[in-house]
């Protein structure tokens, strides 16, 4: 146990689906984001919230819909994905003056 | 921009034999620096970090790096590996920005051969 926890581990769906991934952590970071991981790519960062307040949105598409809604929790709305969107998303806390981040086991996404 | 380079995409290392992989920066002030490891299936886990001070740092697992700002490089090493330590390894550079973010580099697969 990390202190960070993801779920579904594992997740399949359909291009005309709507799906959430869930992140909680309970290190009283304040600081929570999300990563994909793609095979032969670097972990692209996709969203930033410092203190529950979306800092950073890195270009992302709008069928990714971002949600905190408190400093433990937080969410990846999902709907209309496409096939390159499988990837591993991981999400990660931080407290500012660490820098270092924890992070999840992730869940591995399937677009069919 | 901040920038990461593993130049590496793979590693194969006999059990016992000495470990490095290779880390170079671009960042234009003084780096955060970091090492992950990543097994299969799960997520990144610390293995240490540099924020300042003594420029050789002690992590977990048996694993050092060493900052070398002449070089711009934050190099991993492991005086034995040992089966275990097959995995993915991460480098990567902390942005102070209000709040921490990291930009990592592509990874380095470590093999471990009998």
């Amino acid at each position: 146990e990390t202190g960070v926890t993801q779920t579904p581990r594992h997740l399949v769906m359909g291009m005309t689906n709507k799906k959430s991934l869930k992140c909680e952590q309970h290190l009283g970071h304040n600081a929570m984001y999300w990563y994909k991981q793609s095979a032969k790519k670097p972990l692209e960062l996709m969203f930033v919230y410092n203190f529950k307040e979306q800092t950073e949105n890195n270009s992302v598409p709008s069928r990714f819909s971002p949600e905190c809604p408190n400093s433990s929790h937080l969410f990846l709305h999902l709907h209309t994905l496409q096939p390159e969107d499988s990837a591993l998303y991981l999400c990660a806390s931080s407290q500012d003056n660490n820098y270092g981040y924890t992070f999840g086991s992730g869940t591995r996404l399937t677009v069919v | 921009a901040q920038s990461v380079t593993q130049p590496d995409i793979h590693i194969t290392v006999s059990e016992g034999a000495s470990l490095e992989l290779r880390c170079n920066y671009s960042y234009g002030a003084t780096p955060y620096l970091f090492w992950y490891v990543q097994s299969p299936g799960q997520g990144l886990q610390l293995l240490l970090k540099y924020f300042s001070g003594d420029t050789l740092v002690q992590g977990i697992k048996g694993f050092e790096a060493e900052f070398k700002r002449s070089q711009s490089s934050f190099n991993l090493r492991k005086p034995s590996v040992h089966w275990s330590d097959a995995a993915e390894y991460f480098c990567a550079v902390g942005v102070i920005a209000g709040y921490s973010t990291l930009t990592f580099g592509k990874g380095t697969m470590l093999l471990v051969s009998p």
